[in-house]
């Protein structure tokens, strides 16, 4: 069966602080995804990579970095943690086809307080 | 801008049938997405829908008007474990995924 996993399921950090999500999958996808989930909102695109070492920013990447050294592994990267970043990451992955149903696999999540 | 609605929550019967709509207003169209998420768990596909029409798979079905902007999700037969959140999604000209904030089903015996 398919997999994303994601490292941390929950997560406590302080203002100010450095975090890094993990997400690795086992699919040979080559693209990966993080949103994060709020309540009331949409899933909302951080980040995403077609490749390793590629990335391209979605539609809310400010205070947000990743990083993609290998194929099966995206990382999300919260340089200095705000309050305003608690919420549920989701991270995602897919192949390349980008028409037809091409599917997103999620991982179950990370749920990030910042106190 | 781009928009997806979804009715917040919805409360119906075990073994009833209850119909969950999405209407869209994105920049393009090229497929809607059906997901589900039980609370705490992992989004997971379960419709795409790309032409005009109804689309069965078991005791789910999917509609999609692309002249109305207007999707639906129809549950049959409900059972208990349906209880979860339904998000809809729209690839627009770009192929990126627009997400709807998702509706709560709630399942009552």
């Amino acid at each position: 069966d398919v997999k994303v996993t994601q490292s941390s399921r929950y997560l406590v950090k302080r203002t100010g602080e450095k975090v890094f999500l993990e997400c690795v999958q086992d699919m040979d996808h080559e693209n990966m995804f993080w949103y994060r989930q709020d309540p009331g909102l949409g899933l909302r695109l951080i980040y995403f990579s077609y490749d390793v070492k590629m990335k391209e920013k979605g539609d809310i990447p400010e205070g947000y970095s990743v990083s993609r050294e290998k194929k099966e592994r995206f990382s999300l990267i919260l340089e200095s943690a705000s309050t305003n970043q608690t919420s549920m990451y989701l991270c995602a992955s897919t192949d390349q086809e980008v028409s037809g149903a091409n599917v997103l696999t999620f991982g179950a999540g990370s749920r990030l307080t910042v106190l | 801008g781009q928009n997806i609605d979804q009715p917040t929550e919805m409360t119906a019967t075990e073994g009833a049938i209850v119909q969950i709509n999405c209407t869209y207003q994105t920049s393009g169209f090229n497929g809607l997405f059906w997901y589900q998420q039980h609370a705490g768990e992992a989004p997971t596909f379960l419709s795409y829908n790309v032409l005009d029409g109804l689309e069965e798979k078991g005791r789910f079905s999917s509609f999609l008007s692309r002249s109305k902007g207007y999707s639906y999700l129809l549950l049959k037969e409900l059972q208990m474990k349906d209880s979860a959140s339904y998000l809809c999604a729209v690839r627009d000209s770009n192929y990126q995924l627009i997400w709807g904030a998702g509706t709560k089903l709630i399942i009552k015996p």
